[in-house]
């Protein structure tokens, strides 16, 4: 099993350029997440999904946007690159649809580090 | 916003000395998680805590849920440099999506 693939691993983008990241997972969950991971300050969450169609915001979704067209990806579309931006982006999954969801853990992709100049 | 307080934010230790790190919120949680990150890759989870009160084991790391369901423990016994890394906890509030801390970063020197 792959699990969780992100692509790129590395990425530079100028200033007001736009880019997708892209995340397929191969496990059948129903759940998809992204979150950014910035030094010392933990993993925050941007948008997340509870299936095909089905998609809500996070704690930080300005400057972003997401679909799910399919259960397997979950791209995360950066509009407008700013230096804010900057940051290691983190996507997710979980929950194969039965039992309790929050006995589930998440399984991570290894990341996108993104930097906007 | 829930918020999870983790402590301590650096850890740097010898090989075979014991820690225990720990995680607070004054909210709440149906379960907690604990991760593990290493250099340039995604978190690893480790353990889920679902109970009040309940300890799990994982070879020499030892997780603990508290009574009240709002704070959890990491005890590593001897810990080695394969040890070193990023220990995130998260926790599930319902059922919206994990909450994490900023994590405790640990070193243990050979």
């Amino acid at each position: 099993n792959a699990g969780v693939t992100q692509t790129p691993k590395f990425r530079i983008l100028k200033i007001g350029q736009s880019m997708t990241l892209q995340c397929a997972q191969d496990m059948n969950h129903n759940y998809m997440y992204w979150y950014r991971q910035d030094p010392g300050m933990g993993l925050k969450l941007i948008y997340y999904s509870v299936g095909a169609g089905i998609t809500d915001k996070g704690e930080v979704p300005n400057g972003y946007n997401v679909s799910r067209s399919t259960t397997e990806d979950f791209p995360l579309r950066l509009e407008l690159a700013a230096p804010s931006q900057t940051s290691v982006y983190f996507c997710a999954s979980s929950y194969p649809g039965t039992g309790t969801l929050t006995n589930y853990g998440y399984t991570f992709g290894s990341g996108t580090r993104l930097t906007v100049v | 916003t829930q918020l999870l307080e983790q402590s301590p934010q650096f850890l740097s230790i010898q090989e075979g000395e014991n820690l225990t790190v720990y995680c607070n919120s004054s909210s709440v949680f149906s379960s907690l998680q604990w991760y593990r990150q290493e250099p340039g890759e995604g978190p690893v989870l480790l353990v889920t805590v679902v109970t009040g009160g309940e300890v799990k084991k994982l070879k020499r790391l030892t997780f603990q849920f508290g009574d009240a369901r709002k704070d959890s423990s990491l005890h590593i016994t001897a810990a080695q440099p394969g040890d070193t890394g990023l220990y995130l906890c998260a926790g599930f509030s319902g059922n919206t999506p994990l909450v994490f801390g900023k994590g405790t970063r640990l070193s243990v020197i050979a």
